[in-house]
């Protein structure tokens, strides 16, 4: 119940194309839903975070969709640019609590955007 | 601020051997985070401590396994005996109070042979 899947485990795109990647949980006590960039040799990085109070949001090229019902989230990331060439993975945690930010993370997505 | 120090960022070391990495989170942050990430198995949350206390350690593998956090500053993850099985690029992150963002060190890149 603990299990965050991630799809696909890797994906390539043309530069300007879309790229989205999805995730799907289990566990109802989630209630934060952030993703995370990992450039190579690095540390993950935040990219962006939904709660489920509301369907999507949005950072400028990045938008996460999040349906509650589903219990899946997604990230899109329009006009998809080499730079974005990482692996990302979505994560989630219970809100609230000592346990918020105890992150559960999926297995990773490579992207990689050809110029 | 410098973000988040792990040293050694890179440690190779024999089988058997005791191997300790260190830790520095960003001044102010309340929370500290273990994660071990490997090509089988992802990214690992080991475990993580609120004000200096462990609150969750049920992710540390083994009894070989230990961390401490002796004060806000600073924070260990040993390994003894090391064994090859535990190569793999461990991470500290760190976090503030009420704020869910986690902010992950460089790693270190541990290779047990």
């Amino acid at each position: 119940q603990q299990q965050v899947k991630q799809s696909p485990q890797s994906l390539i795109v043309q530069k300007g194309g879309i790229s989205i990647i999805n995730c799907a949980y289990e566990n109802t006590a989630f209630d934060y839903f952030p993703w995370y960039q990992q450039f190579p040799g690095k540390g993950p990085a935040l990219l962006i975070a939904i709660r489920p109070d509301v369907s999507e949001k949005k950072e400028g090229r990045f938008t996460i969709s999040f349906n509650k019902s589903a219990k899946q989230f997604s990230l899109h990331i329009m006009d998809s640019q080499p730079g974005d060439s990482a692996t990302y993975f979505c994560a989630a945690s219970p809100a609230g609590g000592t346990s918020y930010g105890k992150l559960t993370f999926g297995q990773g997505t490579i992207l990689t955007v050809h110029p | 601020d410098a973000g988040v120090i792990q040293s050694p960022r890179h440690e190779v070391t024999e089988m058997g051997q005791e191997v300790t990495l260190r830790c520095k989170p960003i001044s102010g942050h309340d929370y500290l985070f273990w994660y071990r990430q490997t090509m089988m198995r992802g990214l690992e949350l080991l475990i993580y401590f609120n004000n200096n206390v462990p609150i969750d350690d049920s992710g540390m593998p083994e009894d070989r396994f230990s961390a401490k956090m002796p004060n806000a500053s600073f924070s260990t993850l040993k390994i003894q005996p090391s064994e090859p099985r535990d190569s793999a690029v461990y991470f500290c992150a760190s976090r503030r109070q009420g704020v869910g963002e986690q902010y992950f060190g460089p790693g270190t890149r541990l290779t047990v042979t």
